[in-house]
């Protein structure tokens, strides 16, 4: 089955310690975004790429990074540095830079 | 409909009854437009979407209204079923620019059997 997926779909960490969530899609799209959620809030943009090798900051990627080495996979990783990172993450990607995005069924990190 | 702040609006309809959820958006020059359907724990699903040349667009039980003029977007639900409680979400992009999908804030659907 084609698709984007997302793991795990639930992680506990420490506070103070890094942690990668995981983003894997078999679509062949060329871009892929990253998406922060918080209780009763709309999505908002961490980070995106347009294409393998490039990424962009988004509106909130503070205390986040990315990397895109391969077009298949585009790994999200929460820092020590950001100050809340309890949330529910969205990865995403488009065929094209700018056409419809496909979500993955999210991970939901919660930092004790 | 959208609203800014930290809470979502809530569109409570009974079983059977026509849904309306609204949207403003706030790029003039945006000229795409999609609609997705967001379920508890769940990733946004693809609803419908609708392109700036055109001002009305159906589906299944769907139908999107497009006003430019006003930067107003409207999904309507035909018949809403108790499945289609779920929190829906407009975006919009201007494909010509360098930025991606905006999403706006989102309003809650229930369903009342």
């Amino acid at each position: 089955d084609g698709g984007i997926t997302q793991s795990p779909k639930y992680l506990f960490r420490k506070e103070g310690q890094n942690v990668t969530l995981s983003c894997e899609q078999n679509l062949n799209h060329d871009a892929m975004y990253w998406y922060r959620q918080d209780p009763g809030q709309g999505l908002r943009l961490i980070y995106y790429s347009q294409i393998v090798n490039d990424f962009q900051k988004g509106d909130i990627a503070e205390g986040y990074s990315v990397s895109r080495e391969k077009k298949e996979s585009f790994p999200l990783t929460v820092t020590s540095a950001q100050k809340n990172p309890t949330a529910f993450y969205l990865c995403a990607s488009s065929r094209r830079w700018n056409t419809e995005a496909f979500f993955g069924q999210g991970t939901r990190l919660t930092v004790v | 409909g959208e609203s800014v702040g930290l809470h979502l609006p809530t569109l409570s309809v009974q079983e059977g009854d026509n849904s309306i959820i609204n949207c403003a958006y706030s790029n003039s020059a945006s000229d795409y437009f999609i609609w997705y359907k967001q379920e508890s724990g769940k990733g946004p699903q693809f609803i419908i979407d609708i392109r700036s040349n055109m001002d009305k667009r159906q589906g299944q039980r769907v139908t999107v209204l497009l006003n430019k003029t006003v930067k107003h977007l409207s999904l309507q639900i035909a018949a809403t079923q108790p499945g289609d409680s779920a929190v829906y979400f407009c975006a919009e992009n201007w494909t010509s620019g360098n930025t991606p999908l905006v999403f706006g804030k989102g309003t809650r659907l229930s369903v009342i059997a």
